[in-house]
Parts: structure tokens; sequence; C-alpha cells
């Protein structure tokens, strides 16, 4: 069971690079998030995606874009990266139904350096 | 706005010994609450969770107390163990048409041999 996917695991921009962050999960889930954790702090909401096809901002959205290609796939593209990104950004799936929130289940993590 | 949060920063334990880690938080509308475990490196694991109309929830070696009226949570970790140490997290979500998670800032349990 490979449950969700990220790939990189790491990353090392310059300032001003751009670069796609990809996540794909196999558990056929409607939902998929991608947080951001910095050091002392919980998770952070980037962007979801409650199905195929939508996108919503969550708590933390600028600097960043999303992409839902398909049911499996969320991206997360960084523009013009700038060194308050360097964080560690987690990808979750689950399936939400009929309105009932269920947990989420999170890949391994990229960890990504700005400088 | 709303906030989720922990009351201790960390905690170290002796191995077999009980844990209890507690949470507040404010959203008097959330009904969802969930624990995840994260080791070093790695991403959240879940632990267990529990919804509003329950105050009590059992796993393996693992309860869950949801005190709706003081708004509190607590994971109670039974005969600790050296893999128990990680960084716990809960989260919490007002359920119906919310289709995120608030995470609290994490406690690091160490479990001492």
């Amino acid at each position: 069971n490979a449950g969700v996917t990220q790939t990189p695991k790491f990353q090392v921009l310059k300032t001003g690079q751009s670069m796609t962050l990809q996540c794909a999960q196999d558990m056929n889930h409607n939902s998929m998030y991608w947080y951001r954790q910095d050091p002392g702090m919980g998770l952070r909401l980037i962007y979801y995606s409650a199905s195929e096809g939508t996108t919503d901002k969550g708590e933390v959205p600028n600097g960043y874009n999303v992409s839902r290609l398909n049911k499996r796939e969320f991206s997360l593209r960084l523009e013009s990266a700038a060194p308050s990104q360097t964080s560690v950004y987690f990808c979750a799936s689950t399936e939400t139904e009929r309105g009932v929130f269920e947990k989420l289940f999170f890949g391994s993590g990229t960890q990504l350096s700005v400088l | 706005g709303e906030s989720v949060g922990l009351h201790l920063p960390t905690l170290s334990v002796q191995e077999g010994d009980n844990s209890i880690i507690n949470c507040a938080y404010s959203n008097s509308a959330s009904d969802y609450f969930i624990w995840y475990k994260q080791e070093s490196g790695k991403g959240p694991q879940f632990i267990i969770d529990i919804r509003s109309n329950m105050d009590k929830r059992q796993g393996q070696r693992v309860t869950v107390l949801l005190n709706k009226t003081v708004k509190h949570l607590s994971l109670q970790i039974a005969a600790t163990q050296p893999g128990d140490s990680a960084v716990y997290f809960c989260a919490e979500t007002a359920d119906f048409g919310n289709e995120k998670l608030t995470f609290g800032t994490g406690t690091r349990l160490t479990i001492i041999p």
C-alpha cells in the first residue's frame, strides 16, 4: 500500500526559482490537501481540493498555486520561491462523504530550502 | 480566529508509565477531533479520533477524552514504550461543510528508558 506519495523528498532552490511538488494518492480519496510545517508550529493549510476539479485557499496560500490534475494527483507550485517558503511540505488526502470529515492520510513530506 | 493549543510543549515519561497529553480548543462549533503522532523525518500518523457525540474513545494503549464543557481534549498513552517518543498533535474541525483540519503546535513526548 503506497498511500500518499510525495516527490521530491528534498529540494534546494535559489530565490526566484520555480518548482512543482508532486503528490499522488492511491486510496481513491475525494479530498486532497497541502500543508506546510515550520519549526515549533503546527501544520498550516496552504490549499485544498475537496473534489476533482475544485481547489480552495487555506490559511497561507500566498506565493503558491495548485492543480488537481485528476482524482489521484494534486500538485503544488512555487512560481518564484522566497526564503520564507523554506519549510517541510506535506500532502494529505481523505474521503469526505456527505459532509462527514474523516481522518487525513499524510505523505512523508518534502523538505524545501530556499536560499 | 479560532485556535487549537497545547498546555505543555514537552513531556518526559519513564518507560512503562502512563502519559497524558492535553489540548485546548476554542471553537465551540468543533465536532471532530483527532490525534496524530509524528516521528522525526516522517509525516503525521493517525492515532485516534473522536466525534463530539462521545466523551471517551479507546484504542490500542491509547484513550482520547473529550470535555466539551471546558473545550479540552486529552490523549492518554498506557504503558509507554520507547517507540512512543514523538511529537503529538491534536487537530479539530467543525464537521459539516468544513473541509479543513486546524492543528495545534504539538507536544514532544520523550520516553526515558
